[in-house]
């Protein structure tokens, strides 16, 4: 089974500043794909960005981007130029990628609270 | 175009009674997922579906738990019986067969 691990429960970054967010994972599958996630207090979990394992570049989204290390199973979000609209709580997700696994659920870390100081 | 909604919003129930909770995906999308996200647990994966595909009920907790899917579209979560531990929110989200999920806002259930 997939296990994701968000090391940091809570993290806080300057207006302005840069912040970068942990996340590793356990899995035997060479095909799959890692998430990350944002639930600001609405509930509304938004997509932020997304790596697919056999790509050797970082993705990134404008102020996104991800440090994607496949071997250390290592996969962290950087934050640039903090804004104020980024406090939310941060989840990393693990999806296989193998069609014959059925099911393409995500797999959560248990997330990290993210605070953006004035 | 809309996204994915659900219904309603928050719940409170009493001990023991039994709960719907509704998912509308996106217009399109053939899977359908159902997530539990409560406090001590984070978010824990309940049931796929997929087109006409027998669903994935490998995340379901108990046999309390059941859910549905009407023509394809619109999904149903019934729990029976609840208990306190029931309590969290529900998410619903959608997607094309192997296409990112776009997610509802939940529905946030307490059970009393």
């Amino acid at each position: 089974a997939q296990t994701v691990t968000q090391s940091q429960p809570e993290m806080s970054v300057q207006e302005a500043e840069t912040v970068t967010l942990s996340c590793t994972y356990d899995t035997s599958e060479s095909d799959y794909y890692l998430f990350w996630y944002k639930q600001p207090p609405s509930r509304q979990m938004i997509l932020v960005i997304r790596q697919e394992a056999y790509k050797q570049q970082n993705a990134t989204e404008n102020r996104f981007s991800v440090n994607f290390q496949k071997a250390a199973k290592s996969f962290s979000l950087k934050i640039s130029d903090s804004q104020l609209g980024d406090a939310a709580m941060y989840f990393c997700a693990y999806r296989s990628g193998d069609t014959l696994a059925g099911s393409y659920q995500l797999t959560f870390g248990k997330g990290t609270k993210l605070s953006v100081i004035p | 175009g809309a996204g994915v909604s659900q219904s309603p919003s928050n719940k409170v129930t009493e001990k023991g009674k039994d709960v719907e909770l509704r998912c509308d995906p996106i217009s399109g999308h053939t899977a359908l997922y159902w997530y539990r996200q409560s406090l001590g647990q984070g978010l824990e994966f309940l049931i796929y579906f997929q087109g006409n595909s027998a669903p994935d009920k490998s995340g379901l907790p108990s046999d309390r738990f059941s859910a549905e899917r009407t023509g394809g579209s619109v999904s149903t979560l019934t729990i029976q019986r609840t208990q306190q531990e029931d309590s969290a929110v529900y998410l619903c989200a959608s997607s094309s067969r192997q296409g990112e999920q776009y997610f509802g806002p939940g529905t946030r259930l307490t059970v009393t």
